[in-house]
């Protein structure tokens, strides 16, 4: 298995650009999330799916959009980049019945915006 | 609200000692889970040990383990003989089951192994 991929490892973009982060996952988990972690703080939850065909706003969605059309990929796009989604992106996902609530990530994608 | 709470942000020792990480956290529920998470400079988000509240047993994981204190709130970390590659950012998060499993987390402790 090789658990939750993403890509591009890294991305510079410029201001007004936009993009999709990919996010892949081969353990058949119906939850996935999205986060941002800016420079020395914590985790914020962008958005969150708990099946294909549902999503759902987290804490920082503003500026991002995703789709889940399948249990394995849960893509984020960025519209219109600003420099203030300069930050590393983390997808995860989580099974529902083994192990509840734990959530198993990815390597994360580093994105800067100038 | 819930929240969680790290009180230290940096702390270091030297290599083969113990150290010991803090978390508080706030919640009403009785049923949850809890979680310590490891950030070494590769970013990479690796999962130390997972606690499940109704449990009172604390779990343990080789050289990790935890000091689960219920009504105190309280979940600390213990590292025995510590190794330079304990050296991360370790985040403290809980879950509620009735939430749609979004992690709360801390603002880490960034742990320092000295050789």
């Amino acid at each position: 298995n090789a658990g939750v991929t993403q890509t591009p490892k890294f991305r510079i973009l410029k201001i007004g650009q936009s993009m999709t982060l990919q996010c892949t996952q081969d353990m058949n988990h119906n939850y996935m999330y999205w986060y941002r972690q800016d420079p020395g703080m914590g985790l914020k939850l962008i958005y969150y799916s708990v099946g294909a065909g549902i999503t759902d706003k987290g804490e920082v969605p503003n500026g991002y959009n995703v789709s889940r059309s399948t249990t394995e990929d849960f893509p984020l796009r960025l519209e219109l980049a600003a420099p203030s989604q300069t930050s590393v992106y983390f997808c995860a996902s989580s099974p529902w019945t083994t192990s509840p609530g734990t959530q198993y990530f990815g390597p994360g994608t580093r994105l800067t915006v100038l | 609200a819930q929240t969680v709470t790290q009180s230290q942000p940096e702390m270091s020792v030297q290599e083969a000692e113990t150290v010991t990480l803090s978390c508080t956290y706030d919640t009403s529920e009785n049923n949850y889970y809890l979680f310590w998470y490891k950030q070494p400079p590769s970013r990479q988000m690796i999962l130390v040990i997972r606690q499940e509240a109704y449990k009172q047993q604390n779990a343990t994981e080789n050289r990790f383990s935890v000091n689960f204190q219920k009504a105190a709130k309280s979940f600390s970390l213990k590292i025995s003989d510590s190794q330079l590659g304990d050296t991360a950012m370790y985040f403290c998060a809980f879950i509620l089951p009735d939430s749609n499993y979004q992690l709360i987390w801390g603002a880490g402790t960034k742990l320092i192994i000295k050789p």
